[in-house]
């Protein structure tokens, strides 16, 4: 069974503070995504990343994919409240028949204080 | 265009009830996934499809549960004889494609068992 551990579950900062989100597994995955989940709505894609060592960036957002394709992070850079949510981290299975399932992590809610 | 849609939102059944909670996904998508999600949690995988084949039904919890997508569109997740157990938020998704392909999710089925 692939398990993805988020950390932390729980994250509570003030606007203009720096955070990292951890996910890691013992299992490698073909590609990881992160997806952010508002209250009332399903989670919305954020970025996949796919090579190990890859790094991407949206705007205050820095996502990385671990060399050896089994863990990521996330770091946001001067949070604002408009940062608040779960952000979640899925890992896409290689192959065979469950190519393209999604094992997600517990998620980590952030609250962004003004 | 049309995003996921799912029905009903909400539904409270007594224990011991069927139910069946239907997910129509964007159209043209091959890939269609059942997930249930606690609260402040990420999800949980259930199911997939592409087009009207199953292709992993390993996360269903046990035989109560069952889905079907027999005409490679609209999909129906039914739980029978109900349980308190079973209550929970229960997300459709579909994509383009299995693989790294971002997964669009629906509003969910709130499914509550009294």
């Amino acid at each position: 069974t692939q398990l993805l551990e988020q950390s932390p579950q729980f994250l509570s900062i003030q606007e203009g503070e720096n955070l990292t989100v951890y996910c890691n597994s013992s299992s490698v995955f073909s590609s990881l995504q992160w997806y952010r989940q508002e209250p009332g709505e399903g989670p919305v894609l954020l970025v996949t990343v796919v090579t190990g060592g890859e790094v991407k960036k949206l705007k205050r957002l820095t996502f990385q994919f671990g060399d050896a394709r089994k863990d990521s992070s996330l770091h946001i850079t001067a949070a604002q409240p408009g940062d608040t949510g779960l952000y979640l981290c899925a890992g896409v299975n290689a192959g065979g028949t469950s190519y393209g399932k999604l094992t997600f992590g517990q998620g980590t809610i952030l609250t962004v204080h003004p | 265009g049309a995003g996921v849609s799912q029905s009903p939102r909400y539904k409270v059944t007594k224990r011991g009830q069927d139910v069946a909670l239907r997910c129509d996904p964007i159209s043209g998508h091959v890939s269609l996934y059942w997930y249930r999600q606690a609260l402040g949690q990420g999800p949980e995988f259930l199911t997939y499809f592409n087009y009207e084949a199953q292709q992993d039904k390993s996360g269903l919890p046990n035989d109560r549960f069952s889905a079907e997508r027999p005409e490679g569109s609209i999909s129906t997740l039914t739980i029978q004889r109900t349980e308190q157990r079973d209550s929970a938020m229960y997300r459709c998704a579909s994509s383009l494609t299995g693989g790294a392909y971002e997964q669009y999710f629906g509003p969910g089925t709130r499914l509550t068992v009294t």
